[in-house]
């Protein structure tokens, strides 16, 4: 099956620190999607992209679908301490199997 | 609009003892779906269902079963639980068929012993 490998998987941070994580695929994707995970709850859709080298914002998130198909990245600028959760990268392919793949997470951590 | 609610939020089991999980929607969508989410495995597809009265197998179906009672309803069931199976299970749904917004309950909590 597909893989999604996420990275990195956990990030300690500085309040006010910007954030960069990623995701990168065994195959092309045609959609991506990243999550946010708060403790206790199910994952929020954060932004979802659908064409290569697409950017798109929602606040201090950046989000960007790669050139290759294979990758897409998570930018939070300037952190603040209701960042902290599990970041998901999730998508999806052109090919036979057409449902949503998802990364392992990120966790972000903001130390005091 | 309480969007996706599931039931229960915790469940502790022995192994053997069957059960089933709820999950609701109130926002008329077509697609449901049940993942499992385990340590460093991100969520794993069970099973979903593109339209009312339409299930297929997802990624790791075994040992479940389901149910689309109706449109707003996509229930789980364990008939013989196994500690394997002690993870957290969040229903989702989506507009459209295998729609990429899907929106997540809260997630119930079962552990097997």
């Amino acid at each position: 099956g597909q893989q999604l490998n996420q990275s990195p998987q956990s990030m300690f941070i500085q309040e006010g620190e910007d954030v960069s994580m990623n995701c990168t695929s065994s195959s092309i994707f045609n959609t991506w999607l990243w999550y946010k995970q708060d403790p206790g709850e199910g994952p929020v859709l954060l932004i979802a992209l659908y064409k290569a080298g697409e950017l798109t914002s929602n606040g201090r998130l950046t989000a960007q679908f790669g050139i290759t198909r294979k990758d897409s990245f998570l930018n939070i600028s300037a952190s603040i301490p209701s960042d902290v959760g599990i970041y998901f990268c999730a998508g999806r392919s052109n090919f036979g199997n057409e449902k949503l793949t998802f990364g392992t997470g990120t966790r972000l951590t903001i130390i005091p | 609009n309480a969007g996706v609610t599931q039931t229960p939020k915790f469940q502790v089991l022995k192994t053997g003892q069957s059960m089933t999980l709820q999950c609701a929607q109130d926002m008329n969508h077509n697609s449901m779906y049940w993942y499992r989410q385990d340590p460093g495995m991100g969520l794993r597809l069970i099973y979903y269902s593109a339209s009312e009265g339409t299930t297929d197998k997802g990624e790791v179906p075994n040992g479940y079963n389901v149910s689309r009672l109706n449109k707003r309803e996509f229930s789980l069931r364990l008939e013989s639980a196994a500690p394997s199976q002690t993870s957290v299970y969040f229903c989702a749904s989506s507009a459209r068929a295998l729609g990429d917004e899907q929106f997540f309950g809260p997630g119930t909590r079962l552990t097997v012993l």
